[in-house]
């Protein structure tokens, strides 16, 4: 079974609009992260925000925001007041903690969405 | 954030020929390295992690002997693709992991190098 399901191949968003992007994931391990990148054309991969397992209240970094359910095994990315500069992939990704076994810490990433702001 | 610095960004090597990347973190102890290769329009894959002064462990389908691996430093680690073919043509990128305790953040390894696309021609 995949660890990080994003269902969305691909999102359009209007310049200004909100645009919510899907990530559930699977793990037995009480303790782990999940991250989202962006990643433009130019191949870098750009942290935007972390949620812990253990954490009380959702993340949020400027315009993103982590909509966190934990029971839901969902961790969906919020970007508000869409910018053409948004348009990317991007990547949801989790880190499973010291209960996995094997190459701890590594992260397993989602297939990507592709984001299209239209202006 | 933590800081990782990869080198070069981009290369471009003949077939049979081998090629080094390296990865350093500029601010923190990286005891713990790790190393994704992403084809054109997928997602990052772990190739290996490398733990400082030890053997690096590669995942299942990664050729240990094409891919080499040293992490010699707490600072530093390098990959380099062994007699390059055009199939391994790919971006590759790392991360990095402080163990230590002494970085205040408990997620490093969020931070990746800027990676580096290599092409063999």
């Amino acid at each position: 079974a995949q660890k990080i399901t994003q269902t969305q191949p691909g999102m359009f968003v209007q310049e200004k609009e909100a645009v919510t992007l899907d990530c559930t994931y699977d793990t037995s391990d009480p303790s782990y992260g999940l991250f989202w990148y962006k990643q433009p054309s130019s191949g870098e991969m750009i942290f935007l925000i972390y949620q812990g397992s253990y954490d009380q209240q959702n993340a949020t970094e400027g315009r993103y925001s982590l909509n966190f359910q934990k029971a839901r095994k969902s961790a969906n990315l919020v970007i508000s007041a869409s910018q053409l500069g948004d348009s990317a992939m991007y990547f949801c990704a989790m880190r499973e903690g010291f209960y996995s076994g094997g190459s701890n810490y590594k992260l397993t990433f989602g297939k990507g969405t592709l984001l299209t702001v239209n202006p | 954030g933590a800081v990782v610095s990869q080198h070069p960004s981009r290369v471009i090597c003949k077939s049979g020929t081998s090629v080094k990347i390296e990865c350093r973190s500029l601010d923190f102890q990286a005891t713990t390295m790790f190393w994704y290769r992403q084809f054109p329009k997928q997602s990052l894959m772990l190739m290996a992690t490398s733990n400082e002064g030890s053997k690096a462990t590669y995942e299942q389908g990664v050729e240990k002997d094409k891919f080499l691996i040293n992490h010699a430093s707490l600072t530093l680690s390098t990959l380099t693709v062994t007699s390059a073919h055009p199939e391994d043509s790919s971006f590759y990128i790392c991360s990095a992991r402080d163990f230590t305790g002494r970085t205040t953040s408990s997620y490093t390894e969020a931070f990746f190098g800027q990676g580096t696309r290599l092409t063999v021609v």
